[in-house]
C-alpha cells in the first residue's frame, strides 16, 4: 500500500517554462517531505525538503510547498532548464530515518 | 569524500541462482538503507540498519531476501534463490543521525540485477 503517490509519471515543458511536479501522501504521521532527482544510470539525489512546520521552502529555482490539509506537495520549477530533465520522487518520513518513495515522475524539458 | 559504494553495478544470473549485492556507506554515517526500484513501485524500501543492527525489514519481499551488516562499512544483500521477478535496480543508501541535512538519504549508483 503505497502512502505517498505520484500520479503523473510524466509531464514534458518547454525551456524556460514552469514546470509542477504533484504528490499526495496518506499518513497523517509525515512530517518532513523532500524531492528527489535521479539521472538515468545514477543513484538518486537530494534536491529539496520541507518540514511540516512550513508550507513552502525555496532553493533558486525550486520551490516546494506543503499542503497538510489537502496531504498534498507540490514542487515548482521555474523557469525549467534541460538539465532539468530527470526523473522526480517525492518523499515522507515520520520522524524516523525511514523514508517512503513515490513512483516517481519523469519530466521532460523541451528546448 | 567518497559516496555510496555499490557492487556488481551490473548482474545477469539464471533464475534459481544466488545473488549478492554489496554496500559501502559514506563513512561516519550509522544508518544504512537497501532500497529497489520496479516501474510499477517506484522506489521500495526493504530494510534498513542503524549501527549495523536490522530495524525494519518489513520491506523485504519473501525468505528468499536477506541482508547483513557485519560491520559499519560493508552491508550485502543476497537473494537465494533469485526469480525473474526480482529483476530490478537495487540501490543502497547512507545517512547519519543528526547530520547536517538529517534526514537526506545519500544514495548510491545502483545495482541492476536482471534474472533470466
Amino acid at each position: 500500500d503505497q502512502q505517498v503517490k505520484q500520479n503523473s509519471p510524466s509531464l514534458s515543458v518547454q525551456e524556460g517554462r514552469i514546470s509542477i511536479l504533484n504528490c499526495d501522501y496518506t499518513n497523517s504521521m509525515f512530517d518532513y517531505f523532500l524531492w528527489y532527482k535521479k539521472y538515468p544510470a545514477e543513484g538518486p539525489t537530494f534536491l529539496i525538503s520541507i518540514s511540516s512546520i512550513k508550507d513552502k521552502n525555496e532553493d533558486g529555482r525550486f520551490t516546494v510547498f506543503l499542503n497538510k490539509s489537502a496531504k498534498h506537495l507540490s514542487l515548482h520549477i521555474v523557469p525549467s532548464q534541460p538539465g532539468d530533465s530527470a526523473v522526480y520522487f517525492c518523499a515522507a518520513s515520520d520522524s524516523s530515518y525511514k523514508l517512503s518513495f513515490g513512483a516517481g515522475t519523469t519530466v521532460t524539458v523541451r528546448a | 569524500d567518497a559516496g555510496v559504494i555499490q557492487s556488481p553495478r551490473h548482474e545477469v544470473t539464471e533464475m534459481g541462482q544466488e545473488v549478492t549485492l554489496r554496500c559501502k556507506p559514506i563513512s561516519g554515517h550509522d544508518y544504512l538503507f537497501w532500497y529497489r526500484q520496479t516501474m510499477m513501485r517506484g522506489l521500495e524500501l526493504l530494510i534498513y540498519f542503524n549501527n549495523n543492527v536490522p530495524i525494519d525489514d518489513s520491506g523485504m519481499p519473501e525468505d528468499r531476501f536477506s541482508a547483513k551488516m557485519p560491520n559499519a562499512s560493508f552491508s550485502t544483500l543476497k537473494i537465494q534463490p533469485s526469480e525473474p521477478r526480482d529483476s530490478a535496480v537495487y540501490f543502497c543508501a547512507s545517512t547519519r543521525q543528526g547530520g547536517p541535512g538529517s534526514g537526506e538519504l545519500f544514495f548510491g549508483e545502483g545495482s541492476r540485477l536482471t534474472v533470466l
